[in-house]
């Protein structure tokens, strides 16, 4: 699975918009773009996936850049509760792959009041 | 539906005794996963497994560490004569059948074990 690069930490304001940076420039075709989250002493929590085109659920929008080498996490209004670390993992489609999840250091959120 | 169940969520252990994780999947899904995380580092895989098959465990330390996922019944975790470096919080994931490549993965809360 291709590497990802995202920055250690990030601060945000709460009720603001938060874009979370991932670079991934060795993406190939096959690879799918999702993100997780983990809140402190808990489990990963999946957020979102795409692969070409821009997608949106409840929790967030991620943005995938046209060639495709790097995307961004979008929370429209950050609250208290998004503090988390926030992994961007690419996960490859293809027999040769068994599926886990190959986690990264992340981008640790910060929110303030 | 309940969610990934994870037993215990402490667990102490005095060096060179055995550990056992147990991990309960979500409804239906045939799917399950094995991570470690160290403190202050990411998770790593360890192992996946399907009904009564191991499927990958090229994460798996060459000793001491066992996994199960037998027909009826949890997934088991197994470390046998722990050391102090085993002490780490162990998170089991579980996800649906079909293509393990496209669906996430259901995190369960981890099992916290503490080598003394």
């Amino acid at each position: 699975d291709a590497k990802t690069t995202q920055p250690n930490s990030m601060e945000s304001n709460e009720e603001e918009p938060v874009h979370l940076p991932c670079n991934h420039s060795t993406i190939s075709g096959t690879d799918y773009i999702h993100w997780y989250r983990q809140l402190p002493s808990q489990g990963p929590e999946y957020v979102i996936h795409g692969l070409t085109s821009n997608v949106n659920n409840r929790m967030a929008s991620l943005a995938i850049a046209e060639d495709r080498k790097s995307s961004t996490l979008i929370l429209h209004r950050a609250t208290l509760r998004d503090a988390a670390v926030y992994y961007c993992i690419l996960r490859a489609n293809y027999g040769g792959s068994q599926g886990n999840l190959i986690f990264g250091k992340g981008t640790k959120l910060s929110v303030k009041p | 539906n309940a969610g990934v169940m994870q037993n215990p969520r402490h667990l102490v252990r005095r060096r060179g005794q055995e550990a056992r994780l147990r991990c309960s999947p979500m409804k239906g899904h045939s799917h399950v996963y094995w991570y470690r995380q160290l403190p202050e580092e990411g998770l790593k895989f360890m192992v996946y497994l399907q009904k009564e098959n191991i499927i990958d465990e090229s994460g798996m330390p060459k000793e001491r560490f066992s996994a199960e996922f037998p027909k009826e019944g949890p997934s088991i975790l197994r470390i046998q004569q722990v050391v102090r470096g085993d002490s780490a919080a162990y998170f089991c994931a579980s996800s649906p059948p079909g293509s393990r490549y496209l669906y996430e993965q259901y995190f369960g809360p981890g099992t916290r074990l503490t080598v003394t």
